[in-house]
């Protein structure tokens, strides 16, 4: 069966910390993750990743592919209280569909 | 550009009741998943829709349904309501999936369904 495991569930830092989120998956057909931040309600879209080894950034956020082992992180440098949220990888594959299978997501708390 | 649209956005239902859900994709995008998000369970994926077609679906009851019109606006269905329904329902939208090219998801507000 197929799923994505995140890690760690929760997290709580102070602002000015750096974070790194995990996510693991075994999925048939892969050909994509992808990284989500949720605040409220709809997921924020972050990065795509199809290619091992290369990193995707976006000001403070950074990600990164291991097709082999089978893994992404997701880090985030000089964290804000803005970035307090839950950031959900989402893996993408088996056909033609655009259907994603999700983590149950990392929530962070970002302290003042 | 407008994004993703849902409406509405909250409703509270009695059990055995049934209920409609809306979504207006992104001007373009023709594919069109569902997706029902709790705190137990996160996302997990009830259909995609393209070109009127279902293209794939969860594990979901059959009391979940679907259909997508030619505009691509799409609409789910949940028949005799029952309160571990409850939950925050999401809509994406996608350009859709040609072999080799991929493309990401975009989400609506969603809607949260309370059960009573």
């Amino acid at each position: 069966e197929d799923k994505v495991v995140q890690s760690p569930l929760s997290l709580v830092v102070h602002e000015g910390d750096t974070v790194t989120l995990n996510c693991s998956y075994e999925v048939t057909n892969f050909r994509s993750l992808l990284w989500y931040k949720q605040e409220k309600k709809a997921p924020t879209f972050l990065f795509m990743l199809t290619s091992s080894g290369i990193e995707k950034k976006s000001g403070r956020l950074s990600s990164i592919l291991d097709k082999k082992e089978l893994f992404s992180i997701l880090n985030i440098t000089a964290t804000q209280t803005g970035d307090s949220a839950i950031y959900l990888c989402a893996v993408g594959g088996g056909g033609a569909t655009n259907k994603l299978i999700f983590g149950t997501g990392t929530l962070l708390a970002v302290q003042p | 550009k407008a994004g993703v649209t849902q409406t509405p956005r909250y409703l509270i239902k009695t059990r055995g009741q049934q209920v409609t859900l809306s979504c207006s994709p992104i001007s373009g995008h023709r594919s069109v998943s569902w997706y029902q998000q709790t705190p137990g369970q996160g996302l997990q994926f009830l259909f995609e829709y393209f070109s009127e077609t279902q293209r794939n679906k969860g594990n979901f009851p059959g009391r979940f349904s679907g259909r997508q019109f030619s505009n691509s606006r799409s609409e789910m269905n949940v028949s005799t309501l029952e309160l571990g329904d409850s939950a925050l329902y999401l809509c994406a939208s996608s350009l859709v999936y040609r072999g080799g090219i991929d493309t990401e998801a975009f989400f609506g507000q969603g809607t949260r369904l309370t059960v009573v």
